[in-house]
């Protein structure tokens, strides 16, 4: 069955950076973007970016545009967040989700979600 | 951006009983030239990752049970369930991936009367 896992989160000092990871398994990889959605507490869900099937697309949330770099590696049947310069509004559950195509455009929904993996920016 | 208003924010709903979950986008969300709405429902159970419900604004993702529908086109849309059971509680959330950012409603509570 589809499996995502996050981890790497954890607690940071603002401006400092920290990477996320996430593995797949359970769907042929390298067929379907990746997601990365974030939750603070309490509050709505918030997309953060997306990156192709290949990795040659990604797009991102204004709010962390310049500052975050999607990444994936399909050899690995994995996908990564690189958070620079991190801000205390950058606390959150950091999910990670499967799309339901290559979503070459950016246009795509989540199908599956990992159980998300908890970045707390705190001096 | 597309901004998705839910309705209401919070929801009590007697068991075996209609519960509806309204959402409205800012803009249409109907993509004239394959007439679909980019619009996805997402239910989230305490403690857990959301959970796809609808995609297309009425297709429902495999393993959603019959009782869960999907509605509406261009701007507004419905979530409905028609026997609300006692594992149905959870926030709602929609969704629109029509254009980027991707961007949520702010979720909709929906508890046992």
């Amino acid at each position: 069955q589809v499996q995502v896992v996050e981890s790497g989160g954890g607690v940071v000092q603002p401006g400092r950076s920290l990477r996320l990871s996430c593995a797949a398994s359970g769907f042929t990889f390298s067929d379907y973007a990746m997601h990365w959605v974030r939750q603070a507490p309490g509050k709505r869900l918030e997309w953060v970016a997306v990156m192709s099937y290949d990795g040659t697309k990604e797009y991102y949330a204004d709010s962390v545009k310049g500052r975050f770099t999607i990444s994936r590696d399909n050899s690995k049947n994995m996908v990564y967040l690189q958070m620079n310069s991190l801000r205390a509004e950058d606390t959150a559950l950091y999910y990670c989700a499967k799309s339901n195509g290559y979503c070459t455009n950016g246009l795509c929904y989540a199908n599956y979600w990992g159980q998300g993996t908890l970045v707390t920016v705190s001096s | 951006d597309i901004v998705m208003t839910q309705s209401p924010d919070s929801l009590a709903v007697s068991l075996g009983e209609r519960a509806t979950v309204n959402c409205k986008s800012s803009q249409s969300v109907l993509n004239s030239s394959n007439n679909k709405n980019y619009l996805a429902w997402y239910q989230q159970t305490p403690g857990q990752p959301p959970k796809l419900l609808f995609y297309w604004a009425s297709t429902r993702h495999s393993g959603v049970p019959d009782r869960f529908r999907g509605s509406g086109s261009g701007a507004d849309f419905t979530l409905t369930i028609s026997s609300l059971q006692p594992e149905d509680v959870a926030v709602y959330y929609c969704q629109q991936y029509y254009s980027i950012p991707s961007t949520f409603g702010q979720g909709t509570r929906l508890e046992i009367k």
